[in-house]
């Protein structure tokens, strides 16, 4: 399968406790996306990558979020001290190139803190 | 107000009959997207487009740049079409998605 990966699909834990999710692009997309959505909505946007760059981090992104792709390959995205209202469905999309190009995205981590 | 506002938020149609869904929009764009997510999260990538008009199957995606609005057509609707139909639009190098419209298509 060569689509976007991402794990594990579900994270149960408890609040205070740090996690931290995978995507694994496909291969020769340069872009990599997070986005958070929660029942209901719209995914919302998190932050992306360029590359190995960060290029934007959303408001949403306390200082408990932080996000990398240290080779431009795969990325992880961790939560510390997880709080019941980071509960959400984190989806992670990549693409080949600049803005307006078709997005491809994994099937979603989905968190619950209890 | 969203940036990115959908209608109707919820359809229910019966096996054959047309549908359309809007999206309206507020910001600059350089392209935006129609996606299909089913139960479960996984999300589909159905058209990017800039202009103009798109058509995939029984699928059709117009867009009018001058008024900030496009709309999904399915033609023809089936039960299996039944998913959540979701703009989203490129602004910078960021999308703004729009809540979603729910569609439910019986036999």
């Amino acid at each position: 399968d060569t689509g976007v990966s991402q794990n594990p699909r579900h994270k149960i834990t408890k609040r205070g406790q740090n996690v931290t999710f995978r995507c694994d692009p496909i291969s020769e997309h340069n872009r990599l996306y997070w986005y958070r959505q929660t029942l209901g909505q719209g995914p919302e946007f998190l932050t992306y990558f360029q590359n190995e760059a960060q290029l934007e981090k959303s408001r949403l992104l306390s200082d408990r979020f932080s996000a990398e792709r240290p080779k431009g390959s795969f990325s992880t995205l961790e939560i510390q001290r997880t709080e019941q209202g980071d509960s959400a469905m984190y989806l992670c999309a990549s693409s080949f190139g600049g803005s307006g190009e078709k997005l491809f995205f994994g099937s979603g981590t989905q968190l619950s803190v209890l | 107000k969203n940036e990115v506002e959908q209608s109707p938020q919820n359809l229910t149609a019966q096996e054959g009959e047309f549908i359309t869904i809007n999206c309206s929009y507020s910001v600059g764009i350089s392209a935006l997207h129609w996606l299909q997510q089913h139960p479960g999260g996984g999300i589909v990538s159905l058209f990017m487009l800039s202009s103009g008009k798109k058509k995939h199957g029984r699928l059709i995606a117009t867009i009018n740049i001058q008024e900030k609005h496009s709309s999904l057509h399915i033609t023809a609707s089936h039960p299996r079409d039944s998913a959540v139909y979701i703009c989203a639009v490129h602004n910078t190098d960021k999308l703004i998605f729009g809540t979603g419209t729910r569609l439910q298509v019986f036999p």
